[in-house]
């Protein structure tokens, strides 16, 4: 079956730093790739994604490019605040039948002044 | 517009009580799907549904049930509350999967 692996959190950085949130992914056909970002309290909310693949999915300065040579959807971005601390998650969904969204197990994500 | 909404935001049950959590969506979507999220484990799926009266099983369907009688409405039923269903749910919502689901801002509950 489908299935997401992200890496493993939590994850700190000081801000301006440059982030890095790796995502691969196992599923037959070619799947549409998300992440979704989850702040305190509060639901998820899809932050960018890319339905083929060399798409790059790209919002709020963050970015991932869907590589199918590598099954990877890795979240990028080139300098981070304290208002991106949240939770991400990477997730896939076949573009037909169901349309189940499967989801990885999130990372926190902490961003120190 | 209202988007996915949620009721109620918190609830406590005691062990071997029912409820029913609400989700409703005024985007006419028909994907709908119910997730729990537990620590350490993401957002594993409960049930979903394909349109009104369609609904199929998730990865953790054991002691949910529900029904889908219009577009808009999504009910999720707990038949008799244990402890291991103290979690957050949530209820999210899509016209067709390459666009995203739209969550709801989710259904903390706690089973004593």
């Amino acid at each position: 079956g489908n299935s997401v692996t992200q890496m493993e959190g939590p994850v700190t950085l000081s801000e301006e730093a440059f982030l890095t949130i790796n995502c691969t992914y196992t599923a037959t056909g070619y799947p549409s790739l998300f992440w979704y970002v989850q702040y305190p309290g509060e639901g998820l909310q899809l932050l960018l994604k890319a339905t083929k693949a060399d798409d790059k999915g790209s919002n709020k300065g963050f970015e991932a490019t869907y590589r199918k040579e590598t099954t990877s959807f890795h979240l990028e971005k080139g300098s981070v605040q304290v208002s991106d601390s949240a939770v991400y998650f990477c997730a896939l969904s076949d573009l037909q039948g169901a349309q189940k969204l499967v989801f990885g197990q999130g990372t926190r994500l902490t961003i120190n002044p | 517009n209202a988007g996915v909404t949620q009721t109620p935001k918190f609830q406590v049950l005691k062990t071997g009580q029912s409820m029913t959590l609400q989700c409703a969506q005024d985007m006419n979507h028909e994907y709908m799907s119910w997730y729990r999220q537990d620590p350490g484990m993401g957002l594993r799926l409960i049930h979903y549904s394909v349109g009104a009266g369609i609904t199929d099983q998730g990865e953790v369907p054991n002691g949910y049930n529900v029904s889908r009688s219009t577009t808009e409405d999504f009910p999720l039923r707990l038949l008799s509350a244990a402890p291991s269903q103290t979690s957050v749910y949530f209820c999210a919502s899509s016209w067709a999967a390459g666009y995203g689901y739209t969550f709801g801002s989710g259904t903390r509950l706690t089973v004593v």
